[in-house]
């Protein structure tokens, strides 16, 4: 399982665009990564998943460069609601059944 | 946007009792899993579940753990003979039939053992 590296934490002031990288230098060909978000008791939700290049939803966007070992979130216009730990992750999602191996996350603090 | 649901959401047990904690998942999925978060940890993996059987499992996940898919929605978690280091979060997590389908994760159950 690859392991990921990321920011214990950041801050951001409301409404600026917040990017979080996340290093992955031993990812497979069949590893996609994915980010969650991870309010106090409650569960990691989901956020956007993605292989290569760029992909955007409508809470964020996942670069991806072409060597796939580092993935950068980005949210834009953060606001105070979207204080929480973000996760990234990889693993083998088109295996079906996959575990996934959870680090300490990046803490994001918005303030206002 | 359809959910995965967790009962109790807080259950607290006597040290030595067992403990069958609740989940369902979103209901076209077919992977479901399971895993728990001490305070102040890490998520981590305990097993998962495809075809009414485990299709892999952490070493955490020893004999004092089963899961069990009852019915066609409920998917369980029973601990045995708890232990006060079982005090957790424990989430269900549930993935669809096709490939490259992120896990969609329940609120919890907080477990406090005493």
């Amino acid at each position: 399982l690859a392991k990921t590296t990321q920011p214990i934490s950041m801050d951001s002031y409301e409404g600026q665009e917040v990017n979080i990288t996340c290093s992955h230098n031993n990812i497979a060909t069949n590893d996609y990564i994915t980010w969650y978000q991870q309010f106090p008791s409650q569960g990691p939700r989901f956020i956007i998943q993605g292989y290569k290049t760029k992909v955007t939803n409508e809470v964020a966007s996942l670069f991806i460069p072409a060597d796939r070992k580092s993935s950068t979130l980005s949210l834009p216009r953060v606001s105070l609601s979207d204080t929480a730990v973000y996760y990234c992750l990889v693993a083998e999602t088109g295996a079906g059944s996959y575990q996934l191996t959870f680090g300490k996350g990046t803490k994001l603090s918005v303030i206002p | 946007e359809p959910e995965v649901t967790q009962t109790p959401s807080h259950q607290v047990t006597q040290m030595g009792q067992e403990v069958i904690l609740r989940c369902v998942p979103i209901s076209n999925h077919l992977y479901f899993y399971w895993y728990r978060q001490i305070l102040g940890q890490k998520v981590e993996f305990l097993v998962s579940f495809y075809n009414n059987e485990i299709s892999e499992k952490s070493e955490i996940f020893d004999d004092q753990f089963s899961v069990e898919r009852p019915d066609g929605s409920n998917f369980t978690l029973k601990i045995r003979s708890t232990k006060l280091e079982d005090s957790a979060m424990y989430f269900c997590a549930s993935s669809g039939g096709s490939s490259n389908q992120p896990q969609h994760f329940g609120d919890g159950t907080r477990l406090s053992i005493l």
